[in-house]
């Protein structure tokens, strides 16, 4: 069974700090992502990364930043938290940029003040 | 531009059939994808189509036509724990996925 996890389900930070979201893999997957999900919208891609210490900007990468120095774990960082900020973060992972699957984590609701 | 439409929400009875549609219109087409996702959970994979057609899988099919950006995903038999959004998601030209919005499914007795 794939197993993606997230640090925290749920998060509370205070406008301009700075915030770490973690996700890690056990399927030892090529491919990382990170999503935001918002009442009325579809997911929307942040970032992603194909491989360790490469990461690509997806829709939305303002006020993001991301790490990936080892394969199984992908880093989300909100250098300056501001309250539209506030969301469901999804990471997912999956084995190659075209295989069928994305496997996604249980997600972090991120509430900032 | 691209998108994904859906309805936002649907009910349906338990034991009965229920269609959720979506239209896409997208720039370059590299298969379709529908994803379950309970309150509070993540999404989990439901099914891929990327030909024309039918793929069947339990009480869950899937249709697609290219030709009119559409698919639509068929749950039959529906139980209580069918309760849930139903996502669609396109993968376009560059091959990262475009999500629709997701159509809550709620479920009566």
């Amino acid at each position: 069974d794939v197993k993606v996890t997230q640090s925290s389900r749920y998060l509370v930070k205070r406008t301009g700090e700075k915030v770490f979201l973690e996700c890690v893999q056990d399927m030892d997957h090529e491919n990382m992502f990170w999503y935001r999900q918002d009442p009325g919208l579809g997911l929307r891609l942040i970032y992603f990364s194909y491989d360790v210490k490469m990461k690509e900007k997806g829709d939305i990468p303002e006020g993001y930043s991301v790490s990936r120095e080892k394969k199984e774990r992908f880093s989300l960082i909100l250098e300056s938290a501001s309250t539209n900020q506030t969301s469901m973060y999804l990471c997912a992972s999956s084995d190659t940029p075209y295989q069928e699957t994305q496997y996604f984590g249980p997600g972090t609701r991120l509430l900032v003040l | 531009g691209q998108n994904i439409d859906q309805p936002t929400e649907m009910t349906a009875t338990e034991g009965a059939i229920v269609q959720i549609n979506c239209t896409y219109q997208t720039s370059g087409f590299n298969g379709l994808f529908w994803y379950q996702q309970h309150a509070g959970e993540a999404p989990t994979f439901l099914s891929y189509n990327v030909l024309d057609g039918l793929e069947e899988k339990g009480r869950f099919s899937s249709f697609l036509s290219r030709s009119k950006g559409y698919s639509y995903l068929l749950l039959k038999e529906l139980q209580m724990k069918d309760s849930a959004s139903y996502l669609c998601a396109v993968r376009g030209s560059n091959y990262q996925l475009i999500w629709g919005a997701g159509t809550k499914l709620i479920i009566k007795p």
